[in-house]
């Protein structure tokens, strides 16, 4: 069965400094790989994923991630934050279940903090 | 477009009485997923359905959940009784299929409080 480890549960930077949330995965093949946000009382969006190909993939609101198989690690990754980021963060692995099932598994989650 | 739509937005109830949430998906979106988000925590899949079919259900507590989706759209979640433990927040997702596990919506959520 896959499983997702987020190492970071609370993170504090400032606003414009850089940001790296980390993601580790296990699963036995290649996973599908999404990063999602929450905001306080809000669902989840997806602000990116990958798939195949590039392992540098782009998202939503200047986020990036890096998929390296090697370390089974998904990375997420933004230059320069801003206030409104701050927002809980979702590393999540999509693999087959069971047949045909098709189950996508969360992390707990890391909350970043922005300070001003 | 609107998105999907949950309710109530927030629910408090003694335990062993019963409590249903509502979803609204997105409309054309023929797979529906409900999780549960224990606080601190990222969701876990109680179940999900295809059309009007529950095609994986293998997390749900059946005892005291149950799950309808009828006609293929709307869905409901019910819990009776409620356990203290059932708090938590319920997501209702919705994609177009669940082939890659991408394309999923999510609801606002129903955040559940039993006493």
């Amino acid at each position: 069965a896959q499983s997702v480890t987020q190492p970071d549960i609370h993170i504090t930077v400032s606003e414009g400094a850089s940001l790296e949330l980390r993601c580790n995965y296990s699963y036995g093949a290649t996973p599908y790989l999404f990063w999602y946000v929450q905001s306080p009382g809000q669902g989840l969006q997806l602000l990116l994923k990958y798939f195949s190909g590039d392992t540098l993939v782009q998202g939503i609101k200047g986020f990036e991630a890096e998929f390296k198989r090697s370390q089974s690690s998904f990375n997420l990754r933004k230059p320069s934050v801003h206030w409104s980021d701050a927002a809980e963060y979702f590393c999540a692995v999509g693999a087959r279940s069971g047949g045909s099932n098709y189950k996508l598994t969360f992390g707990k989650g890391t909350l970043l903090t922005v300070n001003p | 477009e609107a998105g999907v739509v949950q309710s109530p937005r927030y629910k408090i109830i003694e335990k062993k009485q019963p409590v249903a949430f509502w979803c609204n998906p997105i409309s054309g979106h023929n797979t529906l997923y409900w999780y549960r988000q224990n606080l601190g925590q990222g969701p876990e899949l109680l179940i999900r359905y295809e059309n009007e079919e529950a095609v994986d259900d293998s997390q749900l507590p059946k005892d005291r959940f149950s799950a309808e989706r009828l006609k293929g759209v709307d869905s409901t979640l019910k819990i009776q009784p409620a356990e203290l433990g059932d708090s938590a927040v319920y997501l209702c997702a919705s994609s177009l299929d669940n082939a890659r596990g991408d394309g999923y919506t999510f609801g606002s959520g129903t955040r559940l409080t039993v006493v």
